[in-house]
């Protein structure tokens, strides 16, 4: 079946524009991630929605950054007034939402601030 | 305060050689996953393991998971230039969030 797909895979833009992120999990996974990885680093985890609770934000680094899940699937992640310190990977998992918590997780969008 | 500590960050060693990764921890998980990341693409999930001292075989690739719940261990023998990559270890618990490391990178040369 198909796997987790992101959208853009590149993205180029200007300092103080927004942009949007978007994720497609897989069909039937009730748990959704994103993640930030920055060049040859771990993962930084960014917010979790799992089924109908209340996402879990703490890992956004500022008010500028948002994210909704709509109809328990698809995701999108919005970053206003970019600047280049955003700049990085940004990578989606979902998960089937067992207590294993195993993620599968997309080829990522590549966010360039110039 | 990073929940899991993997050791070492770097490890770059020839095609034969043996080598073994660390991931630690003070807090107790149910579960611990182990991923690889190769270049442009995201994390692959290579195994889980899920009950104190278990261990899981991948062909060449030995996963140990600590008595306490609290370690894991991946252990590579006769590594290949196509083991190269990112490997994170992740912790769960029966709520929330999965919890990652920070990573190894390895470079297996020819």
């Amino acid at each position: 079946g198909a796997g987790v797909s992101q959208s853009p895979s590149n993205k180029v833009t200007e300092k103080g524009k927004d942009v949007e992120l978007r994720c497609d999990p897989i069909s039937g996974h009730t748990a959704l991630y994103w993640y930030r990885q920055s060049l040859g680093q771990g993962l930084e985890f960014l917010i979790y929605f799992q089924g109908n609770s209340a996402p879990d934000k703490s890992g956004l680094p500022s008010d500028r950054f948002s994210a909704e899940r709509t109809g328990g699937s698809v995701s999108t992640l919005t970053i206003q007034r970019t600047q280049q310190e955003d700049s990085a990977v940004y990578l989606c998992a979902s998960s089937p939402g067992t207590a294993l918590r195993e993620q599968y997780f997309g080829p990522g969008t590549r966010l360039t601030v110039t | 305060t990073q929940l899991l500590e993997q050791s070492p960050q770097f490890l770059s060693i020839q095609e034969g050689e043996n080598l073994t990764v660390y991931c630690n921890s003070s807090s107790v998980f149910s579960s611990l996953q182990w991923y690889r990341q190769e270049p442009g693409e995201g994390p692959v999930l290579l195994v889980t393991v899920v009950t104190g001292g278990e261990v899981k075989k991948l062909k060449r690739l030995t996963f140990q998971f600590g008595d306490a719940r609290k370690d894991s261990s991946l252990h590579i023998t006769a590594a290949q230039p196509g083991d190269t990559g990112l490997y994170l270890c992740a912790g769960g618990s029966t709520l929330g969030r999965l919890y990652f490391g920070r990573g190894t990178q390895l470079t297996v040369w020819p």
